[in-house]
């Protein structure tokens, strides 16, 4: 399997409820971050985790680590209709492989109002 | 700039033709990045510039894909021969430096169509 696959491939959910979803990766990271691509085109950076952190919070978003395990999570609270879209993690070995981002095929997600 | 602009926005071409994708990285970001999307996938990184030189071209797919950086501006990946696997977003991100605290900011991407 890939560096950095997601868990769910898909998740329906209703608008306030809370979406959770997971992140693994195979080897040594320098941080981890979080996208999310609405339509198939431009991604949005939503938040970066570094491999000494364990938890990072930003507005509705949770992302925690956890480098033993070597996942993480995104926990999207309270969601609304306009959170639908794809959410992707990626991981950067940092070093020289620095911006060079390993991602995960996706979980979409879909809020329905 | 104010954000990574990406041209064409939306490419049809035919099998064996050759194509140009451009990337405007945003003005003082000095590390630019090629990836492509396959349909229903993640992205795979293509290549990486960091001012005008490529240290990392280990994800061209094939010598038919090459890519150039001039005045630490405008990138173009060019794909000589086009084949139909060779259809996919191509997306271009850009960052102050090759550690950027904040991610990195991707352009809208250049879809692909080979026929």
């Amino acid at each position: 399997s890939q560096q950095g696959e997601e868990d769910p491939q898909a998740l329906s959910i209703q608008e306030g409820e809370n979406a959770t979803m997971n992140c693994s990766y195979k080897t040594s990271i320098n941080n981890l971050q979080w996208y999310r691509q609405n339509s198939g085109r431009g991604l949005v950076h939503l938040i970066l985790i570094r491999s000494n952190e364990r938890e990072k919070h930003s507005g509705r978003l949770r992302v925690t680590l956890d480098t033993s395990k070597k996942s993480s999570s995104l926990l999207i609270t309270a969601s609304r209709a306009a959170d639908t879209a794809s959410y992707f993690c990626a991981t950067d070995l940092g070093g020289t492989s620095y911006g060079k981002l390993t991602f995960g095929q996706g979980t979409i997600l879909t809020v329905h109002p | 700039g104010a954000g990574v602009s990406q041209s064409p926005s939306n490419k049809v071409t035919e099998k064996g033709k050759d194509v140009e994708l451009r990337c405007d990285p945003i003005s003082g970001h000095t590390a630019l990045y090629w990836y492509r999307q396959r349909l229903g996938q993640g992205l795979e990184f293509l290549i990486y510039f960091q001012g005008n030189s490529a240290p990392d071209k280990s994800g061209l797919p094939s010598d038919r894909f090459s890519a150039e950086r001039t005045g630490e501006s405008v990138s173009t990946l060019t794909i000589q021969r086009t084949q139909q696997e060779d259809s996919a977003v191509y997306l271009c991100a850009s960052s102050r430096i090759q550690e950027p605290r904040y991610g990195y900011t991707f352009g809208s991407g250049t879809r692909l169509t080979v026929v």
